[in-house]
């Protein structure tokens, strides 16, 4: 079956480690999307990327970094420059820019920085 | 302004009850999707819809695309469907987010 895979679904890391979260999809979807949610607030975009080896910066991308080697995947990096890493953080992918309503969604992981 | 509104903020309803959920937005083309999250948990998609109404189980969603409005309904509701609720309309290069619904089902 197709579908989105985030992990892990819980992480943990020491505070100023950078940590990498994974977010692959075989949907061969064009466009993949990382989201951030903080309690009591709704999900704001960090990153999202249209195309292989392309991808732009969103409200909140600062002390982030993604990468898009490769079409099904789109790892997050939380750098130690991002001053409230924990968060849950939601990845998503559609076929596209004006198709996104074909959209997928993944479970989401928990980051808690200690 | 939020492009996507939600309310209520939070709900409590007795086992049984019927429960409307509502989400209005101001952006988006014609599709909007349904997630639920319990607590600690992850995100679940419950429905994408586009037009008219779509129902699972206990759950249905309408959509009405003149007026930017959609609703969740959960009948005979049961303490399991205790979770937050989100409304997501994809629009252009991304999906706005509402703020969530958080429905608590008391036994």
């Amino acid at each position: 079956d197709g579908g989105i895979t985030q992990s892990p679904k819980y992480l943990f890391r020491k505070e100023g480690q950078n940590v990498t979260l994974s977010c692959e999809q075989n949907l061969n979807h064009d466009a993949m999307y990382w989201y951030r949610q903080d309690p009591g607030q709704g999900l704001r975009l960090i990153y999202y990327s249209q195309i292989v080896n392309d991808f732009q910066k969103g409200d909140i991308a600062e002390g982030y970094s993604v990468s898009r080697e490769k079409k099904e995947s789109f790892p997050l990096t939380v750098t130690s420059a991002q001053k409230n890493p924990t968060a849950f953080y939601l990845c998503a992918s559609s076929w596209g820019r004006y198709t996104a309503a074909e959209a997928f969604f993944g479970q989401g992981t928990r980051l808690t920085v200690v | 302004k939020n492009e996507v509104e939600q309310s209520p903020q939070n709900l409590t309803a007795q086992e049984g009850e019927f429960i409307t959920i509502n989400c209005s937005y101001s952006v988006g083309i014609s599709a909007l999707h349904w997630l639920q999250q319990h607590p600690g948990g992850g995100i679940v998609s419950l429905f994408m819809l586009s037009s008219g109404k779509k129902k699972h189980g206990r759950l249905i969603a309408t959509i009405n695309i003149q007026e930017k409005h959609s609703s969740l309904h959960i009948t005979a509701s049961h303490p399991r469907d205790s979770a937050v609720y989100i409304c997501a309309v994809p629009t252009g290069n991304q999906f706005y987010f509402g703020t969530g619904t958080s429905l608590t089902v008391i036994p």
